[in-house]
């Protein structure tokens, strides 16, 4: 069975701190897909980023960086330089051979900066 | 610029009474989904459809029905609804299998049931 953990339930940064967003998951796929989805006061899920499991490469855009490690099977999530509008709740989610009618969700991480 | 919309955004409702959720998307997309989302739970599936007429369980299919008559349209049914299923509901569609995961969201609907 897949698994996304997310531990980390809420936290609390001041502007300008980096954060870091942990994603946790477990799969018995060899070939799956992992995302980062943020929501938004306003309530509407939007996709950040999809990483494929042969890509072990960072990425970075802008504020944003993911850091995919297999050999922990993580997942992270930074934010430099935190922003009042990064406040939101993030989703890690997972999905394997089965396709995105299998995706699945974290519990989510809800991240609060503080001016 | 619609993407997926949901109608409606609130409604309360009676235990036992019944109501319907309709999803619509603009993208064409082949897949769409309706999920659930409770404090402390995430996302969980409900149903979804992978094409026009087809659809399929979810993880949490108990209690919901749906139709997919019309491509750009996902309905979900509460024929009987139970204070469980307070919970904001969640339409989402994705253009085909191989895009494996990204999804485009409506922006949920709030269902109160007392």
């Amino acid at each position: 069975a897949q698994k996304v953990t997310q531990a980390q339930t809420e936290i609390s940064v001041v502007e300008k701190e980096d954060v870091t967003l942990d994603c946790v998951y477990e799969t018995r796929d060899t070939t799956y897909y992992l995302f980062w989805y943020k929501q938004p006061p306003s309530g509407e899920l939007v996709f950040l980023i999809r990483r494929n499991s042969f890509d072990e490469q960072n990425e970075i855009s802008g504020r944003y960086s993911w850091n995919f490690q297999k050999s922990t099977s993580s997942f992270n999530f930074t934010i430099t330089a935190s922003q009042v509008v990064d406040s939101a709740v993030y989703f890690c989610a997972l999905s394997g051979q089965g396709g995105s009618e299998k995706l699945v969700f974290g519990k989510g991480t809800k991240l609060t900066v503080n001016p | 610029n619609a993407g997926v919309t949901q109608t409606p955004k609130f409604r309360v409702l009676k235990t036992g009474q019944s109501m319907t959720l309709l999803c619509a998307q603009d993208m064409n997309h082949e897949y769409m989904y309706w999920y659930r989302q409770d404090p402390g739970m995430g996302l969980r599936l409900i149903h979804y459809s992978v094409g026009e007429g087809t659809t399929a369980k979810g993880e949490v299919p108990d209690g919901y029905n749906v139709s997919r008559l019309k491509k750009q349209n996902f309905l979900l049914g509460l024929e009987s609804a139970a204070p469980s299923q307070t919970s904001v509901y969640f339409c989402a569609s994705s253009h085909f299998r191989e895009s494996t995961g990204e999804l485009f969201f409506g922006e949920g609907s709030r269902l109160t049931v007392l």
